[in-house]
């Protein structure tokens, strides 16, 4: 069956990195873009970032941006979070999520912001604390 | 940007419907037709309800359903049932390859 596993979180100071791992099966894992989103602890969903089904393109929400690396190995069906300069609050159940888009009739991918996250992970935890 | 603005809490009886704001600006919610929304149980990893404002993904039971109009997003529960009852977050593109969750609304089943 589709499904996403997250991996990596943990304890870590502030100012240190981590690397959180999704692994994907069920699915073309390189057809699709995947996202990051994170949500903190009881509050809401926070769109952490987006790239690619090749991995050409990566964008990234302000709040992360320039500290966090989004990247995929389609080869291995993985998805990668690199996160440096952590801080407090970078605190978060960290998930990684499908992008519901998919081809036109020209082979174009359409989606990353339009049609959703379809598939979504059970989610790593990442506290930042000294 | 801020995020989306939903209201903290929705409730209703099993069998009555209840709808949940989300208000955006023409920025977002009024400027793409990009609006999805996500069911999530304690606990759990959200689910995927509604998405380009209106869609329901395969296996979403059609008492799920989701409208736009202006500014504001919303989404109508019809036949509520016990197992509605979780947070709702809306989102949409806001340009500029950026995405905007709303804060989230509790939808209690009495």
């Amino acid at each position: 069956q589709v499904q996403l596993v997250e991996s990596g979180g943990g304890v870590v100071q502030p100012g240190r990195s981590l690397r959180l791992s999704c692994a994907a099966s069920g699915f073309t894992f390189s057809s699709y873009g995947m996202h990051w989103v994170r949500q903190a602890p009881g509050k809401g969903l926070d769109w952490v970032a987006v790239i690619s089904y090749d991995g050409s393109n990566k964008y990234y929400a302000d709040s992360v941006k320039g500290r966090f690396t989004i990247s995929r190995d389609n080869s291995k069906n993985t998805l990668y979070l690199q996160m440096n300069s952590l801080r407090a609050e970078d605190t978060a159940v960290y998930y990684c999520a499908k992008d519901n888009g998919y081809y036109d009739s020209g082979g174009n991918y359409r989606g990353y912001y339009y049609f959703g996250m379809d598939v979504w992970g059970q989610g790593t935890t990442v506290t930042v604390s000294s | 940007q801020s995020a989306l603005t939903q209201p903290p809490s929705a409730s209703g009886s099993p069998g009555q419907s209840v709808t949940i704001s989300c208000t955006g600006t023409s920025s977002d919610v009024g400027g793409y037709n990009s609006v999805s929304w996500y069911q999530q149980h304690p606990g759990k990893a959200p689910k995927l309800m509604i998405y380009d404002v209106n869609k329901r993904p395969s296996g979403v039971p059609d008492r799920f359903s989701g409208s736009k109009s202006g500014n504001t997003a919303s989404l109508t529960v019809s036949g509520l049932q016990a197992e509605d009852e979780a947070d709702y977050y809306c989102s949409s593109y806001a340009g500029n390859n950026n995405l905007l969750f709303g804060g989230g609304t509790k939808l209690t089943v009495l």
